[in-house]
């Protein structure tokens, strides 16, 4: 059973970048199988998908903050992480990783826009 | 990008009651609709997707239903467990984006 856990820093100076690790257990993140994402919860702004990245290391951000983010992966360790630079308190919020499954069409592998599971979370705090 | 609203935003019940949940998209998502329940300080957990699709394990009591712009989460008997905050999801088109919540509180 797959599980995923994330960690870094739980609390981040304004401005600075938000870094965190996700790593998974009880499975490859270079099977190709599935998509490996990002979302965040928020008092203010709910939960919002930040970004996921495949296999192969192709990404897909959410325009909001695209030009913040970066995820990338390190399959010899099965772990995927999240860069957020010029952080406010703004983002100061609970960040899940978490895994959708992909289907393919015509040879095209796409991600069923679904999460499961999610790994526990992570608070992280932006302040001076 | 779709926004999702959820009504009630919060609704309270009894053990053995019947509840549903409403999830509105502001534009057509087709079936593509997920569902999460999640307690507090947990994560969410996936409960349905494409609309009507029960994840596997979770019991048959919960039920959805709905195309293209409306959509209804249905708990048809209330267990103890099941009081929790549901959220409903888009899954049709990027950037993905979830209702703002619906607070299941017991009566």
């Amino acid at each position: 059973q797959v599980q995923l856990q994330e960690s870094g820093p739980g609390l981040v100076k304004p401005s600075q970048t938000l870094s965190l690790t996700c790593t998974v257990s009880g499975g490859s993140i270079s099977s190709g199988d599935y998509y490996w994402s990002w979302i965040r919860q928020s008092p203010g702004k709910g939960l919002e998908w930040v970004g996921y990245i495949y296999y192969n290391g192709i990404t897909y951000y959410n325009p909001s903050l695209k030009s913040r983010v970066i995820i990338s992966l390190d399959t010899s360790k099965d772990q995927f992480s999240l860069k957020l630079s010029s952080v406010t308190a703004a983002d100061t919020a609970v960040f899940y990783c978490a895994r959708q499954t992909m289907t393919m069409i015509r040879g095209v592998s796409y991600p069923n826009n679904w999460f499961d599971p999610w790994g526990q979370g992570i608070l992280v705090t932006v302040s001076s | 990008d779709i926004q999702m609203t959820q009504s009630p935003s919060s609704v309270s019940a009894s053990v053995g009651d019947r509840v549903t949940i409403t999830c509105r998209a502001s534009q057509d998502v087709s079936s593509r609709l997920v569902w999460y329940q999640q307690k507090q300080g947990k994560a969410p957990k996936l409960l349905i997707y494409a609309a009507s699709t029960l994840q596997s394990g979770v019991p048959s009591r919960f039920s959805g239903s709905g195309s293209g712009t409306d959509f209804t989460l249905t708990i048809s008997s209330l267990q103890p467990d099941d009081f929790a905050t549901y959220y409903c999801q888009q899954a049709n088109s990027f950037p993905i984006t979830f209702g703002q919540g619906t607070r299941l509180e017991i009566k």
